[in-house]
């Protein structure tokens, strides 16, 4: 089966300016999650939907950060105006349900780069 | 609240010889505790998960790990280390408390020599 997609895989931008990514997950999956990958730590949830509807956004930095999931299938994180802080991998993953006996699956994740 | 701690960032051993890295945990519920490897430009792939049952998990590609309540313990192994096995390993727990939110620790690199 197809594995969780994302695009871009690498993306430069300036700090203050804005960025967006996309995520298409396993077909079929009902819960889909983003995630910051800071270099050199784990990954930390940033936002977590159920279909279409947000389950837990509770580190999500609201202010500048974004997420949407129209129609429960693919998503979309954005970031207005980014910071240097901002650098990191943004890795989405989904999962059959929300349970936590259902694995989660990766993406290969979108390398971010603010200069 | 819900954590990890990866005693060690960085491991190297040599083709042949065991692995051990290290990971203790903090849970306010029964946990869950994955092991998660990313190899370079790729995806976080499941090697093993604990989940109430066997104490003693095995995994993908020869790894396991034993699940210690009284020491908080969740390290993970593998008898004879190959040079494929080269990678960052994430500890991570997830409480039944908070459904499937999982906390990652902060990695440990492994490094297989010849």
């Amino acid at each position: 089966e197809a594995g969780v997609a994302q695009s871009p895989r690498y993306k430069i931008i300036e700090k203050r300016q804005s960025v967006a990514f996309w995520c298409n997950p396993i077909s079929g999956h009902a819960t889909l999650y983003w995630y910051q990958q800071i270099l050199g730590q784990g990954p930390k949830l940033l936002i977590q939907f159920q279909n279409n509807g947000v389950v837990d956004d509770s580190q999500l930095p609201k202010d500048r950060f974004s997420a949407e999931r129209l129609k429960g299938v693919d998503s979309t994180l954005k970031i207005q105006p980014a910071k240097l802080e901002d650098s990191a991998v943004y890795l989405c993953a989904s999962s059959f349900g929300a349970s936590g006996r259902y694995e989660q699956y990766f993406g290969p994740g979108t390398r971010l780069t603010v200069t | 609240a819900q954590s990890v701690t990866q005693l060690d960032s960085h491991v190297s051993v040599s083709e042949g010889t065991p692995v051990l890295l290290r990971c203790n945990y903090s849970s306010s519920y029964s946990p869950s505790l994955f092991w998660y490897v990313q190899h370079p430009n790729k995806g976080l792939q499941l090697l093993l998960k604990y989940t109430s049952a066997a104490t003693l998990v095995k995994g993908i590609n020869g790894f396991e790990a034993e699940f210690k309540k009284s020491e908080t313990s969740f390290h993970l192994t593998k008898p004879s280390a190959h040079m494929s096995d080269a990678a960052e390993y994430f500890c991570v727990v997830s409480d039944l408390g908070t459904a499937s939110k999982l906390t990652f620790g902060t990695g440990t690199r492994l490094q297989v020599t010849l």
